[in-house]
C-alpha cells in the first residue's frame, strides 16, 4: 500500500516554463488537495477536489490549474512558472466528507529561476 | 477564514523533559489534526482530535472545542521528537487551515 505518491521529488524550472506535479493515491479516497509550504508560513491550500470531476480553489490558487479525471490522480499544473512559485508542494488525501485524517505525500521541491 | 494560532513558536527541550504545545482557533471546527514534520520534511499524522482526549505512547492531545483550543503533550521527550508540530483545523468547508507551527528541538 503506497499511500500518496508524488512525482517528481525535485524540479528546477526557468521562469515562463510549464510543468505538472503528479499525485496519485491508492486508498480510494474521494478528497484530494494540494498545499504549498514556504519558510515560516506553514502550509497553504492551493486547490482541492471532493471527487472525480469536481475541483475548487483554496487559499492561494492563482498560477495553478488542477483537474480530477479519476479518483486516484490529482495533478497540479503550473502554466507559466514564476520565481514566487518556488516552494515545497504537498499532495494530500482523505476519505469522503469533512472528517477523518488527512494523509500527505512526501512533497515535491520546486525551484523557479 | 478561520485563524489558527500556535504557541510557542519555538521550544528547546532537554531530553527527558515534558512539554505542552497549544493551538487556538477562531471558530467552531469539525476537524482538527496534529501533525509532526520531521527534519526530512515528511508530514506525519499524530492525532485526529476534533474533541476529547487521545493518547499514543508518549504523546497525548486534548481538544476543548467549546473553548476553541487544543493541546499537544510530549512526555519524556527524545531527540527523535525534534521537528515542527502543526495544528490544522477545518470549518466544514473542505479547507483544512494550518497554523504556523511550533519548532521543537530536543537536545541530548
Amino acid at each position: 500500500n503506497a499511500g500518496v505518491t508524488q512525482t517528481p521529488k525535485f524540479q528546477v524550472l526557468k521562469t515562463g516554463q510549464s510543468m505538472t506535479l503528479q499525485c496519485a493515491q491508492d486508498m480510494n479516497h474521494e478528497y484530494m488537495s494540494w498545499y504549498r509550504q514556504d519558510p515560516g508560513m506553514g502550509l497553504r491550500l492551493i486547490h482541492y477536489s471532493v471527487g472525480a470531476g469536481i475541483t475548487d480553489q483554496g487559499e492561494v490558487p492563482n498560477g495553478y490549474n488542477v483537474s480530477r479525471s479519476t479518483t486516484e490522480d490529482f495533478p497540479l499544473r503550473l502554466l507559466l512558472a514564476a520565481p514566487s512559485q518556488t516552494s515545497v508542494y504537498f499532495c494530500a488525501s482523505r476519505r469522503q466528507g469533512h472528517t477523518g485524517e488527512l494523509f500527505f505525500g512526501e512533497g515535491s521541491r520546486l525551484t523557479v529561476l | 477564514g478561520i485563524q489558527v494560532e500556535q504557541s510557542p513558536p519555538d521550544l528547546i527541550l532537554q531530553e527527558g523533559a515534558n512539554s505542552t504545545l497549544r493551538c487556538n482557533f477562531s471558530d467552531s471546527v469539525n476537524n482538527l489534526q496534529w501533525f509532526h514534520q520531521n527534519p526530512w520534511g515528511q508530514l506525519i499524522n499524530l492525532f485526529y482530535i476534533p474533541s476529547g482526549t487521545k493518547q499514543n505512547g508518549r504523546l497525548s492531545a486534548t481538544t476543548v472545542a467549546t473553548e476553541r483550543y487544543s493541546l499537544l503533550y510530549i512526555s519524556s521527550s527524545q531527540t527523535t521528537d525534534s521537528g515542527v508540530y502543526f495544528c490544522a483545523v477545518e470549518l466544514g468547508d473542505y479547507k483544512l487551515s494550518f497554523g504556523a507551527g511550533t519548532t521543537v528541538t530536543v537536545r541530548a
